[in-house]
């Protein structure tokens, strides 16, 4: 089956950077595109960007464009996400999903399990 | 604030029939699909309609979706307790270059 698994929980400090992994499983990784979502505690969902996994095009959230770089490494069918300059508010559970390999498609399916990111001093 | 604006709560009995209102503009709704999610707490979200009336396999009939101008309608029959969640909705906005979601629906049956 279609399957996103990410990597665990992590805890940074403010001003560091933090990785994400996603790997992919199920589907041949080239064919669709990657988004990234996060939802900061009790709060809504927040888009972040989408990576075609074909050609590594990205496209960025406004806000988040000086500080998050998303990239694919189609040999392990996996997708990163790393945002830098960490701040407080950047703590919430952030997660990758299968989206189309245009950009606008704007529908996700499926979900990863999400990983908790936690910034404090 | 979300650009897209939904209610913060429903609430219905079991067996009966609610529908949760996705409202937005020409730049999102009014020009591109609506897709819908549905979260459990502590779980990630799952898809339940796509461009704006479609059921991807495996979601049941009683999950529908639909689109009028800018305002976008997910409706549910014969609730069930296990259908208390939150709800979202989301499209690609063209003049945001991005997608936006709505702040989401808490439903509760009662």
């Amino acid at each position: 089956q279609v399957q996103l698994v990410q990597s665990g929980t992590e805890v940074k400090k403010p001003g560091a950077s933090v990785k994400v992994s996603c790997e992919a499983s199920g589907y041949t990784f080239i064919t669709y595109g990657i988004t990234w979502v996060r939802q900061a505690p009790g709060q809504g969902l927040e888009w972040m960007g989408w990576i075609s996994a074909n050609t590594g095009n990205t496209k960025y959230a406004h806000k988040l464009q000086d500080r998050v770089t998303m990239t694919t490494d189609t040999f392990t069918s996996t997708a990163y996400m790393e945002l830098r300059s960490l701040r407080s508010d950047d703590t919430a559970v952030y997660y990758c999903a299968r989206d189309g390999p245009t950009l606008t498609r704007g529908w996700f399916d499926p979900w990863g399990q999400g990983t908790l990111v936690t910034v404090s001093s | 604030q979300s650009v897209l604006t939904q209610p913060p709560s429903v609430s219905a009995a079991p067996g009966q029939k609610v529908t949760i209102s996705c409202s937005g503009s020409s730049s999102n709704i009014g020009n591109n699909y609506v897709s819908w999610y549905q979260q459990v707490p502590g779980t990630a979200p799952k898809l339940l309609i796509y461009e704006s009336n479609k059921r991807p396999s495996g979601i049941p009939d009683r999950f529908s979706g639909s689109k009028s101008g800018t305002s976008a309608t997910l409706g549910i029959t014969g609730l069930q307790t296990g259908d208390e969640a939150d709800y979202y909705c989301g499209a690609w906005d063209s003049t945001l270059s991005a997608v936006v979601f709505g702040g989401g629906t808490k439903l509760t049956v009662l």
